[in-house]
Formats: structure tokens, sequence, C-alpha cells
């Protein structure tokens, strides 16, 4: 795996709690996403970076935030999460934009919210 | 939404047998990108291809695209019990990160 770790890498959390998933990575990439897993749909993006303190949306961002204050961390929060945001969340990153090149992908975390 | 999408969803095959599996897309592309995802990992990147290729092999497997048809192919050849897991296309437009397909899950049985 390409120097990025996830944490945690499990998690069970209440509805209506304030959760954040860290991804840190030692390849000192410019770039880094976050994606999340369901059953049927495929990888969604939910948001990414392009530089320390530059962040976008993605696809699926609502209920998610960001922010990068190093090149190496990328944290997602979700604010008050839903039962909605069960899924796997996968962390990536890439040393330039993907239309360029390919993109590294962490192990996940598995996010149950009840 | 999805720009790419796996067809078929899900393959079984014998061990030795190749395997191939499509991808179609809407628009259009800078590069369309394979990956692997063994159960429970994350995805691990196989071959990227460019608009402009039409091509590419790395070791067993053999990517092509035709642009015209907006589709892929990703064929794995003499496949192996190992070669288990979920493809998934991607594709990137512009200066937009990549888009996931759905995914085909191969079954490979020995």
């Amino acid at each position: 795996d390409a120097g990025i770790t996830q944490s945690p890498r499990h998690k069970v959390t209440e509805t209506g709690t304030p959760v954040t998933l860290r991804c840190h990575q030692t390849e000192n990439h410019r770039y880094m996403y976050w994606y999340r897993q369901d059953p049927g749909h495929g990888l969604r993006l939910i948001h990414y970076s392009y530089g320390v303190k530059d962040t976008d949306k993605g696809e699926v961002s609502d209920g998610y935030s960001v922010s990068r204050s190093k090149t190496e961390d990328f944290l997602l929060t979700l604010e008050s999460a839903t039962s909605s945001q069960t899924s796997v969340y996968f962390c990536a990153i890439s040393r330039d934009r993907q239309a360029y090149t390919e993109a590294f992908f962490g192990q996940g975390t598995r996010l149950t919210v009840v | 939404s999805q720009q790419g999408e796996e067809d078929p969803q899900a393959l079984s095959i014998q061990e030795g047998e190749n395997a191939t599996m499509n991808c179609s897309y809407k628009t259009s592309i800078n590069n369309l990108q394979w990956y692997r995802q063994n159960s429970g990992r994350g995805l691990v990147h196989l071959i990227l291809i460019r608009s402009n290729e039409r091509e590419k092999h790395s070791g067993r497997l053999r990517v092509t695209l035709d642009t015209s048809k907006k589709s892929s192919s990703l064929l794995i050849t003499a496949s192996r019990a190992a070669d288990t897991a979920s493809y998934f296309c991607a594709t990137s437009r512009g200066n937009t990160p990549l888009v996931f397909g759905k995914g085909t899950r191969l079954s490979v049985i020995a």
C-alpha cells in the first residue's frame, strides 16, 4: 500500500454525533480524495483537495466537510451522522490530477451509524 | 452520476480461461483507468489508457479503448484464482477527479 493510513478502520457511532475520519499519507502527493462505497453505487466522490487548504466538493458532499491543514493529512467530518452515512469510506491520493495519473487508495474505514 | 458502467455485473470462469470485462461511458474523456479491489481491501490501480491510445498491455492484462464507441474492455488472460476480485473502470474528463463505475465481480474457480 502506497503510504496511506486511514483511521479508524472501524467505527460505530450514534445518529446525531459528529465523526471525524483521518487520512494520512507519507508520499507527499498533492491531491487527496475521500470516496464512499455502497452496494449498488460503486465509489462516489465526497470531497477532494488539490493542496493545503484547497478543497472542492464531489458528487455526494452534503452532510460532509473536510479540512487539510498539512500536506499529509486530510480529514473528513460528518457534522451530525445519519444512518444514510453508514458506508465504507476510502481515502485516495495522486501525485497529479487524476486526468493524468493513477490514484492510490487506503484500506478503508467501515462506519456504521446506529 | 456514474460516468462508466461495467458489463457484466458478475462473471464466473474456470481457472485458465480468459476473462473479459467491458466499460461504457457517456462523454469525452482524458483517460480511462482500471482498478481491482479484493474483498475488504482498497482499490489497486491496474492500467491507465489515454484517449489517444487504442490498446495497452501489462502482464496478463490487455486493455482496449474505442473512443468512437465510448467503450473499453479489460481482458485477463489465463486467469488464476488470485484474480478473483471486483474490477472497476474509472474515467477522467478535463480536470475533474475520476468517476468510477459500479464494477464487475469476477470469480475464478480453481
